[in-house]
């Protein structure tokens, strides 16, 4: 059963427009959630993450925006631009030392 | 500063034969993660070592699989014998600490094939 879900396998944006990706948690456990980005033939690299205790958090062009109540996610990313093609992983833990469960991703086509 | 080095980056094997990945963590990081991740999945951990105890390796199957990280710095994960359904990227990471605060740097992986 997954427990962290992205139901969109992909998502093709025009660059400057802005990219939306959603995850969907059913463990109500988990209280620390985190995206990360992934190139071919590279590792996944962290991109941002939030706390259960905000329902916001940003880092330049990315948001994320976390909604308990719904278990759901979102990654904002404004303005898309080409660079940001890529798989994201939504990947959520509860506090401590519990492994991190990842989605299936999300790939991203941000169209010059 | 360097990253997580992993090798080989590909490797192409028959069924039943052995298989060893090699892993070297960012200098300093106490924690190192084994993950695999199958075609069109999220990783999904191995296991997990502080120093040179493995401390969570519930999803390693361990008929199979062996890791060692014997002074607590580069890790081996083997496979003996490896079956159709190994095949996948076998990911390592590694973090300052164990908490899940504690961002990971993911090595590029070795994409094993066996056939």
């Amino acid at each position: 059963d997954q427990q962290v879900k992205q139901n969109s396998p992909s998502l093709s944006v025009q660059e400057g427009r802005i990219s939306i990706l959603n995850c969907d948690y059913t463990n109500s456990m988990f209280d620390y959630f985190l995206w990360y980005k992934k190139y071919p033939a590279e590792g996944p690299t962290f991109l941002i993450s939030i706390s259960s205790i905000k329902d916001k958090n940003e880092d330049g062009r990315f948001t994320v925006f976390l909604n308990k109540s719904a278990k759901h996610l979102s990654l904002h990313i404004v303005p898309s631009q080409p660079g940001d093609s890529a798989v994201y992983f939504c990947a959520a833990s509860s506090s401590g030392n519990t492994p991190l469960v990842f989605g299936k991703g999300t790939r991203l086509s941000v169209i010059a | 500063e360097a990253g997580v080095v992993q090798s080989p980056r590909y490797k192409i094997i028959e069924k039943k034969q052995p298989v060893a990945f090699w892993c070297n963590p960012i200098s300093g990081h106490n924690t190192l993660y084994w993950y695999r991740q199958n075609l069109g999945q999220g990783p999904e951990l191995l296991i997990r070592y502080e120093n040179e105890e493995a401390v969570d390796d519930s999803q390693l199957p361990k008929d199979r699989f062996s890791a060692e990280r014997l002074k607590g710095v580069d890790s081996t994960l083997k496979i003996q014998p490896a079956e159709l359904g190994d095949s996948a990227v076998y990911l390592c990471a590694s973090s300052v600490g164990s908490g899940s605060y504690n961002e990971q740097f993911f090595g590029p992986g070795t994409r094993l094939t066996v056939l």
